[in-house]
């Protein structure tokens, strides 16, 4: 059964600070894994996706990469900003497109 | 492109009764979608994987006679929570896949069950 890591639980930062989300797994034969982020009480919105023969993937500010054989992936953000706020979440993909979430890391960015 | 919506957003109802929750892919086809429920601080898990045309198929540990799942055509599935008690009450998520498209999961806003 896959089990999903994510740390920290939780980050506060002021504007403009880099920042490195941690995300591992238990079980290294995934398809691809997604960062997703929530806001509170709603639904996630889909960061990036990379497949499992890629490294990484890039999106603006987000970097997201991946080593597939040692369960790890990470989310950079660059200049964090105050939007930026919000829960970010990793699901690797596993057989039959089942993603399995972590508990997900809480972002504050502040003034 | 890859909107999923939700209805309703929120919904609150008496113990025993039975709630429809519904998803659909707004400007794609999914015969693929799947159906989530995050409880207070906790992450999302998996409850179905739910078909265009076939049964759904339920994760290990929840009721299919409890959450009936109907996926009737290729833009819309449909949750029940039959006899709604108040443990059911969680935040209900759905997620479509894109037919022909890449493997990426899009997110509905979800739904918000409060059983009283």
């Amino acid at each position: 059964k896959q089990e999903v890591t994510q740390i920290p639980a939780a980050l506060s930062v002021p504007e403009g600070e880099n920042l490195v989300l941690n995300c591992s797994f238990t079980d290294s034969a995934i398809y691809n894994l997604q960062w997703f982020r929530q806001d509170p009480g709603k639904g996630l919105t889909s960061l990036l996706l990379i497949q499992s023969s890629q490294r990484e993937q890039t999106s603006g500010r987000l970097n997201a990469s991946l080593d597939k054989s040692s369960g790890r992936s990470t989310l950079y953000i660059a200049a964090s900003q105050p939007g930026d706020s919000a829960t970010y979440l990793c699901a690797p993909s596993g057989g039959g497109n089942k993603l399995t979430f972590g508990t997900g890391t809480q972002l504050k960015v502040e003034l | 492109g890859a909107v999923v919506s939700q209805h309703p957003s929120w919904v609150i109802c008496k113990s025993g009764t039975s709630v429809k929750i519904e998803c659909r892919s707004l400007d794609f086809q999914a015969t693929t979608m799947f159906w989530y429920r995050q409880f207070p601080k906790q992450s999302l898990m998996l409850m179905a994987t739910s078909n265009e045309g076939s049964k759904a198929t339920y994760e290990q540990g929840v009721e299919k006679d409890k959450f009936l799942i109907n996926h009737a055509s290729l833009t819309l599935s449909t949750l029940t929570v039959t006899s709604a008690h108040p443990e059911d009450s969680s935040f209900y998520i759905c997620s479509a896949r894109v037919n022909g498209g890449r493997v990426e999961q899009f997110f509905g806003p979800g739904t918000r069950l409060t059983v009283l």
